[in-house]
Order: structure tokens, then sequence, then C-alpha cells
């Protein structure tokens, strides 16, 4: 059975750090990882994906990596800034559906 | 395009009724999933369909949870009869392929009573 883990479950840092969310995952079977953005009542937003064959991905600020022999990606965020508040959340695609790990609720203070 | 549309956003009911939850897919986009979120056990999927048609419903916690696609711009999740478990937020999502980015809806959230 598929298994994804996020570490830490919850973050608080300072504006202006540079942080790094942590994403593992048990199935080597992975077509590609997704990171998104949940706000608190809201859907999620996708962030960022990396196809299997890829090792990382960027968009503005936001860094994610992928590791498929170690079952690991991370999501690096530079420059961290308040409104980037929010819970993020990885998907493992082994096979047409996402399973996700539980989150890193994450607060950036002024 | 307007994103992937659910109705209705909030639902309050009483345990025993019969809820059904709605969905309209992104156009185009041929996968479409239904997850459930709660605190305790996070984000789940019940079921996604593919053209249409049912693929995995192993994730359907109980027979009184049942999902149906009659065409590609609509889907329904009914629970019947509802339970207070039953509570949380429900997503519908969809997307290309199936392995491509997926897009959510901003969810139903569910209150039995």
């Amino acid at each position: 059975k598929q298994e994804v883990t996020q570490i830490p479950a919850a973050l608080s840092v300072p504006e202006g750090e540079n942080l790094v969310l942590n994403c593992s995952f048990t199935d080597s079977a992975i077509y590609n990882l997704q990171w998104f953005r949940q706000d608190p009542g809201k859907g999620l937003t996708s962030l960022l994906l990396i196809q299997s064959s890829q090792r990382e991905q960027t968009s503005g600020r936001l860094n994610a990596s992928l590791d498929k022999s170690s079952g690991r990606s991370t999501l690096y965020i530079a420059a961290s800034q308040p409104g980037d508040s929010a819970t993020y959340l990885c998907g493992q695609n082994a096979g047409n559906m996402l399973t996700f790990g539980g989150g890193t609720r994450l607060m950036v203070k002024p | 395009d307007a994103g992937v549309i659910q109705s209705p956003r909030h639902e309050v009911t009483e345990m025993g009724q019969e809820v059904t939850l709605r969905c309209k897919p992104i156009s185009g986009h041929d996968y479409l999933f239904w997850y459930r979120q709660t605190m305790m056990r996070g984000l789940e999927l019940l079921i996604y369909f593919n053209n249409n048609v049912p693929i995995d419903d192993s994730g359907m916690p109980e027979d009184r949870f049942s999902a149906k696609m009659p065409n590609a711009s609509f889907s329904t999740l009914k629970i019947q009869p509802s339970e207070p478990r039953d509570s949380a937020v429900y997503f519908c999502a969809s997307s290309f392929w199936g392995t491509e980015k997926l897009f959510f809806g901003s969810g139903t959230q569910l209150s039995v009573l």
C-alpha cells in the first residue's frame, strides 16, 4: 500500500527565511509527484509537478526536487513571505491517482 | 475556464438524511476524482472515473456511499443514509489523462448532526 509522509507537520519561521518541506513515499512505481498549497477553507492549488524522469522543477521562489531512489521529494521556498502561510501537501501519482501526505502547516511571521 | 465547480459549498443535515454532492469538472478533462478530507485521516481518495466510467471505488467507505458520472460534465456523490462520522470536506478534482496536474474544486463542507 502506498504511504506518503510529510515532515514536519507544522513549521513557523520569520519572514525572509529560506525553508525546506519534506515528503517521503514508499511506492517506487511513481509517475509523478505534485506539490499543492491549501489555504484555510479552500481547495488545493497545484504548485509544481515533477515527472518521474525529472529531478526538479522551479516556479518563482519555489523549487521542488525528486529522488526516486530514496523515495523523497523536497519543496524549497526561498525568501519566505507572510503570504506563503498555508498548508502544503505532496501527492504521489503511482497509477492514475494521487496519494497524499498529511501536509505541513506553514506560518511565516512578519 | 471556471475551474472545477462543486455544489453546495456547505451542507448541514440530520443523521439518516440523504445527501447529494455535485461536481462539474473542467471541460476536456477525462479523469474525475472524489476525495474526502478530515483532520484525523487527511485527504483520502474515495473513487475516480475515467471517461465517465468508475475505475477504482476501493476508497468508498461503505455501501451508503455511491457515485455516478452520467456524462463528461457532471458527477454526483451520494450518501444515504448519512451519519455524523461522514462529516468532512468533500473535494472533487479533475485532470487530463490522469497523470497530469490535478485541479481541485473548492469543496463541500458536510456536517451531519
